[in-house]
């Protein structure tokens, strides 16, 4: 399967900053997303990232606070805009295959303090 | 009423054991089902699709129920290195992928 390279793999923030994460994959895909984790919680889908145009995002995910950029087939970032505490988290990248395997980055783990 | 739901353990089983866990779904149109594997600090990995026929590879068997809709995981002579989080992921209509909240197991020698 495809592989994505992550970046940064951590960071420790100040709060009212802003951090963007890049997500590059090997190969085209179709569906990007990113996602976020809370340490011993499942993923929760922030918004799906789409060649050339805005993102698409989920309930309670809004593009002031996560603008999303994919300007190509291989390439997307999210930027996690002025950071809380409450942004702490982990941020995962994936795409997905014509087989709809999910394949993900090794995410970003981000402190906000 | 979750859309994906697993029961999140932890499952404690001694190497050599036979261990197997269940997620349900509650729309009846859901499309595919796959296990994900994802160990500690580590991203999720794919560890099998779930076929209507049910399907095995080596250890792990994966069996779908569309009338109880829910999908299974069983996995046999259970190593160490199984001791992991396994996800249910589910994907609806409309390409809508959910994820259960994970079970996590934990073999011990």
């Amino acid at each position: 399967s495809a592989v994505i390279s992550q970046k940064p793999s951590r960071d420790i923030c100040q709060r009212g900053t802003s951090l963007t994460i890049q997500c590059q994959v090997d190969s085209q895909v179709t569906m990007m997303f990113w996602y976020r984790q809370q340490p011993g919680q499942s993923l929760t889908l922030i918004a799906t990232a789409n060649q050339g145009s805005e993102a698409t995002y989920e309930s309670g995910f809004v593009i002031d606070k996560f603008p999303i950029s994919r300007p190509n087939l291989t390439f997307s970032t999210l930027t996690v805009s002025n950071m809380s505490p409450e942004d702490s988290s982990i941020y995962l990248c994936s795409g997905q295959e014509s087989t709809g395997e999910l394949f993900f980055g090794e995410g970003s783990r981000l402190t906000v303090l | 009423r979750k859309e994906v739901e697993q029961d999140p353990g932890p499952f404690n089983v001694p190497e050599g054991a036979t261990v197997a866990f269940n997620c349900t779904y509650s729309n009846s149109a859901s499309q595919s089902f796959f296990w994900y594997r994802q160990d500690c600090r580590k991203e999720p990995k794919l560890l099998m699709s779930v076929y209507s026929s049910g399907n095995e590879d080596g250890r792990f068997t994966a069996q779908l129920n569309r009338a109880s809709q829910y999908i299974s995981l069983l996995i046999r002579d259970s190593k160490l290195s199984d001791s992991a989080t396994y996800l249910c992921v589910v994907y609806g209509p409309a390409s809508k992928i959910i994820f259960g909240s994970g079970t996590r197991l934990s073999i011990r020698p």
